[in-house]
This record gives structure tokens, sequence and C-alpha cells, in this order.
């Protein structure tokens, strides 16, 4: 009950199009659910995070879409540019977090 | 502010040394964290602590101890090193369980 499960592995995306990254988890306690984006060489930085009492939360191109019945949330990036080229992981927990096993995203100019 | 910092970057250990990651926070935070990154894998929690004196294992603590002495530091320690520790450890903090603030990570190399 402890997994998250993160899809697709990696993904290319054309300049000016939508990202669309899924996970899916286990444990009905969770009640925090954030996007991470990692960088080569660093450490991963909060992106944007939602909890469940909303379904959609919208930063910039940034949007996280949080379907509660399905035990599914995924991350929206739109108008996709070359600088988003990044890894980036799910996570979802209560006291401490559980991580998607990440998805490489490749954004071609 | 300097955040999380995490010293050193780069290690390379060989199978049976010991060694000990050093991490410190200059945010006050009540919350820190050891994760390990390896390819593919996402991260996994090794050790977490929810203020100084309190530690607690996460899912793979096998081959590691922590301590919390201060609020401002949670060095995690490696005894008797093996390749399979070879990996990149993240420390991290938060205010309280949530909006964790991670540091530029330790490559550590066991050969």
């Amino acid at each position: 009950q402890q997994q998250v499960k993160q899809s697709p592995q990696s993904l290319i995306v054309q300049k000016g199009g939508i990202s669309i990254i899924n996970c899916a988890y286990e444990n009905t306690a969770f009640d925090y659910f954030p996007w991470y984006q990692q960088f080569p060489g660093k450490g991963p930085a909060l992106l944007i995070a939602i909890r469940p009492d909303v379904s959609e939360k919208k930063e910039g191109r940034f949007t996280i879409s949080f379907n509660k019945s399905a035990k599914q949330f995924s991350l929206h990036i739109m108008d996709s540019q070359p600088g988003d080229s990044a890894t980036y992981f799910c996570a979802a927990g209560a006291q401490k977090l559980v991580f998607g096993q990440g998805t490489r995203l490749t954004i071609n100019p | 502010n300097a955040g999380v910092t995490q010293t050193p970057k780069f290690r390379i250990l060989k199978i049976g040394q010991s060694m000990t990651l050093q991490c410190t926070q200059d945010m006050n935070h009540n919350y820190m964290y050891w994760y390990r990154q390896d390819p593919g894998m996402g991260l996994k929690l090794i050790y977490y602590s929810v203020g100084a004196g309190i530690t607690d294992k996460g899912e793979v603590p096998n081959g590691y101890n922590v301590s919390r002495s201060t609020t401002e530091d949670f060095p995690l320690r490696l005894e008797l090193a093996a390749p399979s520790q070879t990996s990149v450890y993240f420390c991290a903090s938060s205010p309280l369980s949530y909006g964790y603030t991670f540091g530029s990570g330790t490559r550590l190399t066991v050969v």
C-alpha cells in the first residue's frame, strides 16, 4: 500500500506541446501529492503540490489534476519549452513521502 | 540562506570501509529525511527524523544508521560499505511533514 506508480518512464514532446505525466497511488491515508523537478546533478525541487480536497491546481503552465476515487493524479505542462527538459517525480504521503520512479522529459526545439 | 547543505559531493569507498554523510539545514525545520536515488527507481526513504533526538526507519534502512542531536544536523552513517550502497544520497528537510527542501546530493561509489 506504499507504492506510487508513475508513467511513462520517458517522454519526448515538441516545443509548444502539452506534456502529461501520470501517477497512481494505493494508500488512501495519503493527503499530500507533490511534483518535483530535477535537473542533472541537482537535487529535486518542489514544482507544484495538491491536497485531496481539490480536483485541480494550476500554477502558470503547470497543472495538477487529481482524481480521488481513482487514486490517480497527473501533471500537465502546457506550452512545453526546452528548459522544461528534466526528470519529474510524483510523490504522495502524509508524514513522509513515497516517490514514483520518475519520468525523463525531453522537449525538442 | 544556504538551505540544505550536504557534504561531501562525491566519494569513492572501498568495500568494508565506513563513512558519514553530513547534512545541515539552516531553516529551523523539524523534519529531516535521507533518501537514496538509483536509476529508474525513484527515491527510496532510508531514515527520517521528526525532531532532535527522534529518528525512525524508512523503506531501506539496512546498512545505515542516523542520529539527530540538534535541529540543524542529520548525519547518515554507512558501516561496512557494500557495492549495493553505490547510489546518490539526498538529504531533505521540511517545516512540517510537507514541502521538502532537498540538498544537492552526495554521489557515492563503493568499489
